[in-house]
């Protein structure tokens, strides 16, 4: 059984604070790592994706890296905002069906003004 | 730019009803898939289709059919609506060979079956 699993559950921080949640995947038969931001009453839009161990991706004040040897991903969000308040999936893709997606449950971040 | 377009955005059924939702989009994807997301759970995958004319079972297929009849359209049919299908249902798609996969979300449909 392949799981993704994502820690914390929920997160609350204050504007301004910098913080990071991290995602787990089995190490072995590795494709791809996804991580999406979902808002809510939106749908999940896609942040990155990445398949090279040690892969740093950055977008604005978000970056994520990866560790495909010891099956983690870090997704960082520097200098917090009300406007980052969202869940935060990741999904990880197996070698082999690089079109399936296993998707843990998220990080739900709350940054309070 | 619509992106994926999904309709109803709510729907109430009682037991034993079938529905359509209905999925659409612009962008010439060849994939699309339907997923449901529930309480305590990830996002399961229902449905896929790697192009017209040809669909696949995900993870938790049962009660659900789909068609795909257009690149553009990918509809999910409920057969016979169970409580057990109150769920959130999101439509998504990507496009074949490129972009790793990355997966364009409908803005989900919230489905009640009492």
């Amino acid at each position: 059984i392949l799981n993704v699993e994502q820690s914390p559950q929920s997160l609350h921080v204050q504007e301004g604070d910098s913080t990071n949640f991290t995602c787990s995947f089995p190490s072995s038969n590795f494709y791809a790592l996804h991580w999406y931001r979902w808002e809510t009453a939106k749908s999940p839009e896609a942040l990155f994706v990445m398949t090279l161990n040690g892969d740093e991706k950055k977008k604005g004040r978000i970056s994520a890296t990866l560790n495909t040897k010891e099956g983690y991903s870090y997704l960082y969000i520097k200098g917090s905002q009300p406007e980052d308040s969202a869940t935060y999936l990741c999904a990880f893709t197996p070698a082999g069906n690089n079109r399936k997606l296993i998707w843990g449950l998220g990080t739900s971040l709350a940054v309070n003004p | 730019n619509a992106g994926v377009t999904q309709t109803p955005k709510f729907q109430v059924l009682k037991t034993g009803q079938s529905m359509t939702l209905q999925c659409a989009q612009d962008m010439n994807h060849e994939y699309m898939s339907w997923y449901r997301q529930d309480p305590g759970m990830g996002l399961r995958l229902i449905h896929y289709s790697v192009g017209a004319g040809i669909t696949d079972q995900g993870e938790v297929p049962n009660g659900y059919n789909v068609s795909r009849s257009t690149t553009e359209d990918f509809p999910l049919r409920l057969l016979s609506a169970a409580p057990s299908q109150t769920s959130v249902y999101f439509c998504a798609s990507s496009p074949l060979g490129v972009a790793k996969n990355i997966q364009y979300f409908g803005a989900g449909t919230r489905l009640s079956v009492l």
